[in-house]
């Protein structure tokens, strides 16, 4: 099962921040968090991952509260093409867990013009 | 580089046949993880290879079977078919060191008449 709740959906103008929680109340120690985005009929892209420092990379950026119990992704300038499910997955540190994604219902965001 | 390859795109087949569905790596990837995706139960993971073994499964019947070749190219194969089993099947490639990327192609939309 999911470790993770997301909204549903989301709207965003287009050009301003996007702020997309996820809670993961029951993140143990050495957990990641990942974030991954699909885009229709495409399959998932990767976007972030961090453990417990707020992590920036050229699509967004990933904040996690200091008890670790959630996070936001944050899109800085949201265009129409960040139109997409984002998914927030908890990933253990443990290399018997190999790649597996566990995937929850994800937020659909909308980017409006 | 090129990107994860699926082939076929598309196929429709009846109850009761069977299918194999092939995923070509990004180059130098020797880690290949299938999901399947449907609209009432979401992403769920099936298996991963790497290096030609299996390293993990998800909970699916043996009817879902997978196989990966020394060329990291991989297989999977869903014998008995049932009308559940349509799906958007997606192949997502990986260096199989921990924390990397995970590239995911554009699926195989299977269709079950």
């Amino acid at each position: 099962d999911a470790k993770t709740t997301q909204p549903p959906s989301m709207d965003c103008a287009e050009g301003r921040a996007a702020n997309l929680p996820c809670n993961h109340s029951t993140i143990s120690g050495n957990e990641y968090v990942y974030w991954y985005r699909q885009i229709h009929s495409q399959g998932p892209q990767y976007i972030i991952h961090g453990l417990k420092n707020n992590e920036t990379n050229e699509m967004a950026s990933l904040i996690i509260t200091e008890d670790r119990k959630s996070s936001t992704l944050i899109l800085p300038h949201a265009t129409l093409r960040d139109t997409a499910v984002y998914y927030c997955i908890v990933r253990p540190n443990d290399n018997n867990a190999g790649n597996m994604l566990t995937f929850g219902g994800g937020t659909r965001l909308m980017v409006k013009p | 580089k090129a990107g994860v390859t699926q082939t076929p795109r598309y196929l429709i087949k009846t109850r009761g046949q069977q299918v194999t569905l092939s995923c070509s790596p990004i180059s130098g990837h020797r880690s290949v993880s299938w999901y399947q995706q449907t609209p009432g139960q979401g992403l769920q993971f099936l298996f991963e290879y790497f290096s030609e073994t299996q390293r993990n499964k998800g909970n699916f019947p043996g009817r879902f079977s997978g196989r990966q070749f020394s060329n990291s190219r991989s297989e999977m194969n869903v014998s008995t078919l049932e009308l559940g089993d349509s799906a958007l099947y997606l192949c997502a490639s990986s260096s199989g060191d921990f924390h990397n990327e995970q590239f995911f192609g554009p699926g195989t939309r299977l269709t079950v008449l």
